[in-house]
């Protein structure tokens, strides 16, 4: 089973919205609703930013959204802050597998 | 609030098994209907899944690492275990340990993990 991709770097200013994607095949995100994204600071354990694509634990800001298309899942930032920089995984259920991660996206805010 | 603390060695000799414990405080291990997970992470690297138990004993193991991998619970102490054998270099990392799935208006899904524990490294070497 091979590791979800994700793009190694995705950059954007402050008040801007900037798209995480993740991709990988029908045994995985194409397959099932169980996508997740977590945020990971330098030092710290990954935090829960996102599951079952799109909803939203309590306590995450309504500014970070989930989406799927087809083999494809999107972790969308609106309204960049500064405190937002941090590496991104996303991570899906896989069936037989069954769970296999991104990755990561080191997000810079400029 | 339900959380979770890894222990153990800081350092394993090559070929030896590594043994970490996941303490849980806050909630009952036997409650809810989660599994309980092993995450690691080399230095630099990305997330790497390693396995999980339910508390009926039922087990998942990654298949890149399920013949050296036994993960146990001991609903008593309230806690669960990773066991990795014939540890390398390349088992250098940082353990995790986490909740996985939930429930929420009576319908559960897994495979996605909150709350984390801190994390412990693992450092093999002789």
């Amino acid at each position: 089973q091979s590791a979800l991709t994700q793009p190694r770097s995705v950059s954007g200013s402050p008040g801007q919205s900037v798209t995480i994607s993740c991709t990988g095949t029908s045994n995985d995100v194409g397959g099932y609703n169980y996508v997740s994204w977590y945020q990971q600071h330098p030092g710290k354990a990954p935090k829960l930013m996102i599951y079952d694509v799109s909803k939203r634990p309590s306590g995450v800001p309504d500014r970070f959204s989930g989406s799927k298309s087809g083999n494809t899942a999107s972790l969308t930032i609106y309204g960049l802050q500064a405190e937002d920089e941090a590496d991104y995984y996303c991570c899906s259920y896989a069936g037989f597998y069954p769970v296999v991660f991104g990755g990561g996206t080191k997000l810079t805010v400029l | 609030q339900v959380q979770l603390q890894e222990s153990g060695p800081g350092l394993v000799k090559p070929s030896q098994t590594l043994s970490l414990t996941c303490t849980v405080s806050g909630g009952s291990i036997s409650s809810g209907g989660y599994y309980w997970s092993w995450i690691r992470q080399p230095a630099g690297k990305g997330l790497e899944w390693i396995g999980r138990i339910y508390t009926s004993g039922s087990t998942n193991y990654n298949p890149s690492l399920k013949s050296r991998v036994t993960i146990s619970v001991d609903t008593s102490k309230n806690q669960f275990s990773l066991k990795l054998s014939s540890v390398t270099a390349a088992d250098t990392a940082v353990y995790y340990c986490a909740r996985d799935g939930g429930c929420t208006d009576g319908v559960c899904s897994w495979s996605w993990f909150d709350p984390w524990g801190q994390g412990t490294l693992v450092t093999v070497s002789s």
